[in-house]
């Protein structure tokens, strides 16, 4: 059975400072494994897709890494602004092709 | 090209009655999945459907039943309405299965039991 914690469920810092967001999973025989960022009340954005394949994707101030034999990924976010703060879900997708997501971070950047 | 979208956006009902929530998929898409978003929780998968047949279901009851029509849009009926139903109803396309091709997720429906 797939299991994905995320680690922490909620983090404060100020504005500017780099942060990493920490995901892990307990089944490495995925397809992919996906960043969502989801404002309150609000439906899913999907920031960064990493393909089992692959061990990293960025966009912008965004990367993200994925290390599927250790059942890890990370979500580096730079140089955070206070428009980051929202919280940020991490889904591996199955073999049989069903998402499984996250409990979520809540990240708070302080102005 | 048109993404997901979800109707209606918002939705209040009581315990004991029925609700049917909608989805179109996004262009070129002939898959849809449901899930379902507690409050501070992450979303759960409810059901699939794949060019009108069921092809996989989360543990959920029996009185959540889907549809998928002929041009791939999909509803989601939930009959006997109990408060922990009260969630964020999301719906997400993509094509084929199972390929790990992206599925892209609409805005969702807030469903309040009272």
């Amino acid at each position: 059975k797939q299991e994905v914690t995320q680690i922490p469920a909620a983090l404060s810092v100020p504005e500017g400072e780099n942060l990493v967001l920490n995901c892990s999973f307990t089944d490495s025989a995925i397809y992919n494994l996906q960043w969502f960022r989801q404002d309150p009340g609000k439906g899913l954005t999907s920031l960064l897709l990493i393909q089992s394949s692959q061990r990293e994707q960025t966009s912008g101030r965004l990367n993200a890494s994925l290390d599927k034999s250790s059942g890890r990924s990370t979500l580096y976010i730079a140089a955070s602004q206070p428009g980051d703060s929202a919280t940020y879900l991490c889904a591996v997708r199955r073999r049989d092709d069903k998402i499984i997501f996250g409990k979520g971070t809540r990240l708070h950047i302080l102005p | 090209e048109t993404g997901v979208t979800q109707s209606p956006t918002h939705l209040i009902k009581t315990r004991g009655q029925q609700v049917t929530l909608r989805c179109s998929s996004q262009s070129g898409h002939n898959t849809v999945s449901w899930y379902q978003q507690a409050l501070g929780q992450g979303p759960q998968f409810i059901f699939q459907y794949y060019r009108e047949e069921e092809n996989g279901r989360g543990n959920f009851p029996p009185r959540f039943s889907g549809l998928q029509f002929p041009n791939y849009s999909s509803e989601l009926n939930v009959n006997a309405l109990e408060l922990d139903d009260s969630a964020l109803y999301l719906c997400a396309s993509s094509f084929g299965i199972p390929t790990g091709n992206e599925q892209f997720f609409g805005p969702g429906t807030r469903l309040t039991v009272l």
